[in-house]
């Protein structure tokens, strides 16, 4: 079945640390894949995308993520981590051959920034 | 922001009732999806609107039914509500196509909570 799986719930992260989140898909073929950042009781918001070409994708606010075929895998990384950071990340992704627009979503990674 | 809106931002109902959501697309976008993200959870695909039409639904009784308008506003109905209906409801639109590369864009969502 297609899914996308994020391995941590939670994580801490010292302000100015970097940061790493995981996320891993399970897909016949190459997905569209997503990162989207929700704040408390917000909507979500788009960090980056990728669809095909480099697999190093730069979003906003600094993030960056690297997708690797061979790990099934999208890590999202953030250099420097920054208090404003905290918040809900989630992966997400959408297979190219259907259901475009059709998001699968992992259950999110809690990311608290400590100072 | 995204320049999707969705009304109203909170609603509470009793076990039993109607709910209409609404959600009014970003300029441009044909396309709509709603999404349900229970407490703690990722969001979870309920369906898809493309120019009026359904274009795909997730794991999701009937009771939830769903419209878009020639503006491509587009509302989000359940009958018979549930406990475990209380969630936040997420709409998000897409500019359309055959699929390459959409990438979807989420409102604030409506706060629905059931008693």
């Amino acid at each position: 079945a297609q899914s996308v799986t994020q391995p941590d719930i939670h994580i801490t992260v010292s302000e100015g640390a970097s940061l790493e989140l995981r996320c891993n898909y399970s897909y016949g073929a190459t997905p569209y894949l997503f990162w989207y950042v929700q704040s408390p009781g917000q909507g979500l918001q788009l960090l980056l995308k990728y669809f095909s070409g480099d697999t190093l994708v730069q979003g906003i606010k600094g993030f960056e993520a690297e997708f690797k075929r061979s790990q099934s895998s999208f890590n999202l990384r953030k250099p420097s981590v920054h208090w404003s950071d905290a918040a809900e990340y989630f992966c997400a992704g959408s297979m190219t051959t259907d259901s475009w627009g059709k998001l699968q979503f992992g259950a999110g990674t809690q990311v608290v920034v400590t100072p | 922001e995204t320049g999707v809106t969705q009304s109203p931002t909170h609603l509470i109902k009793t076990r039993g009732q109607q709910v209409t959501l609404r959600c009014s697309s970003q300029s441009g976008h044909n396309t709509v999806s709603w999404y349900q993200q229970a407490l703690g959870q990722g969001p979870q695909f309920i369906f898809q609107y493309y120019r009026e039409e359904e274009n795909g639904r997730g794991n999701f009784p009937p009771r939830f039914s769903g419209l878009q308008f020639p503006n491509y506003s587009s509302e989000l109905n359940v009958n018979a509500l549930e406990l475990d209906d209380s969630a936040l409801y997420l709409c998000a639109s897409a500019g359309g196509g055959t699929g390459e590369g959409e990438t979807q864009y989420f409102g604030p969502g409506t706060r629905l909570l059931v008693l």
